[in-house]
Parts: C-alpha cells; sequence; structure tokens
C-alpha cells in the first residue's frame, strides 16, 4: 500500500517565525514531490515541487528532500497570518503517468 | 485564461439520482484528473486521463463514471448517487508531473 503521512496539526507558530511542514512517504522508488497549500473552502494551489535530494528555495519557502530517509519537508521562513492554511504533501508514483498520491494534510496557524 | 472550471459549484441529490459533474481546461494539458476529498482526507483519486481517448481508474473509481470528450473537458457521472458519495469533488489538469485544481464541487447525497 503506497501512502503519504502527514501530521494532521494544528501546527501553530507565532507570526515571524519559521513553520517546519514534514511528511514521509513509502514507496522507495518515488520520483517526485510537491506541495499544496488549500485554504478553507478552496481547492489545492501547487506551492513548490522537488525533484532531488537537498533543498529548494522559493522566497519564504523551501522544500528539502532526503529520498534515503523517504522524507520531504516544507519550511515557510518569516511566518504570516496569510500562510494559515492546510498544506498537503504529495508524492508521484513511479510506476503510473503523473498519478500523484496526497498525504491528507496538515493545517498549520499563523498566531499575529 | 480561466485554467480549469467546474460546474455546478454545488448539488444535492437524493439517494439513486444519477448526476454528471463537467470539467473544462483551457491550458492544452493532456492530462485530467478527478479527485475527491472529504473531511480530515486528502485527495483520493477516482479516475484520470492521460490523454484524449483514454481513461483509467484511480483509488476509488466504485459508484463512477467518467468521458474524456476531447482535450479540453472530462466529465465525471454518479449513476446512482449515494450517501456515502457525499464530497467535495475536485477536477485538474496536469501539464507534465504538476497539477492545477478547478474550483470544487461539493455535493450531498441525502
Amino acid at each position: 500500500q503506497k501512502e503519504v503521512e502527514q501530521n494532521s496539526g494544528p501546527l501553530s507558530v507565532p507570526e515571524g517565525a519559521i513553520a517546519s511542514l514534514n511528511c514521509t512517504y513509502s514507496d522507495r522508488g518515488s520520483q517526485s514531490f510537491f506541495w499544496y497549500r488549500q485554504y478553507s473552502g478552496k481547492s489545492p494551489e501547487l506551492i513548490m515541487f522537488i525533484y532531488s535530494n537537498g533543498d529548494k528555495e522559493d522566497g519564504r519557502f523551501t522544500a528539502q528532500l532526503n529520498k534515503a530517509s523517504q522524507y520531504v519537508s516544507l519550511l515557510i521562513r518569516d511566518s504570516q497570518p496569510s500562510d494559515s492554511a492546510t498544506y498537503l504533501c504529495a508524492v508521484n508514483l513511479v510506476d503510473s503517468s503523473y498519478k500523484l498520491i496526497f498525504g491528507s494534510g496538515t493545517r498549520l496557524l499563523v498566531r499575529p | 485564461n480561466a485554467g480549469v472550471t467546474q460546474t455546478p459549484k454545488f448539488q444535492v441529490l437524493k439517494t439513486g439520482q444519477s448526476m454528471t459533474l463537467q470539467c473544462a481546461q483551457d491550458m492544452n494539458h493532456n492530462s485530467m484528473y478527478w479527485y475527491r476529498q472529504d473531511p480530515g482526507m486528502g485527495l483520493r483519486l477516482i479516475y484520470y486521463s492521460a490523454s484524449e481517448g483514454t481513461t483509467d481508474k484511480g483509488e476509488v473509481p466504485n459508484g463512477y463514471n467518467v468521458s474524456r470528450l476531447n482535450k479540453r473537458e472530462f466529465s465525471l457521472r454518479l449513476e446512482s448517487a449515494a450517501p456515502s458519495q457525499t464530497s467535495v469533488y475536485f477536477c485538474a489538469a496536469g501539464g507534465g508531473e504538476t497539477q492545477y485544481f478547478g474550483p470544487g464541487t461539493r455535493l450531498l447525497v441525502l
């Protein structure tokens, strides 16, 4: 059974802090990893994707991938109340054509 | 560009009724997807279409059918709705490995 696991939260951080969101996956052959943000009542929107081990930075967001540990994380620097949302981790199945498996999401709350 | 559009936005059905959820994209992507999202759960893939004329089952296909009418449109049909199909349905279109989502359809089956 292929799985993507996330802590449901809520993860509560003060404004200006670093928020760290974590995700583990079970399929060792997974190649591509995605972070989506979903505001309440809205559709998921893509924040970042990462393919290679290491860090990938985009503005205040950094995605980190460790394939040996089957672990991917998202760091949000200088967190803002507008970052309060559910963050979904998704993994591309290695045996399919662009199908994604999603975790259940971590709810982030940034306190003013 | 509208991206991915879905109709209707909200629907109430009685058990046993049928309906079709519509999805259209103007991004010229080959792949399209239907997901459902239940409270506290992530997105679960119902069906997908890697290209015009092809469709394949995802994780939770039972009770649903799909049609890839052309490159732009991908519809999801519930032939006999059940309360367990109460959910929010998202359509997505994909270019390569990234997927872009429509606004969703909230479906309530009584």
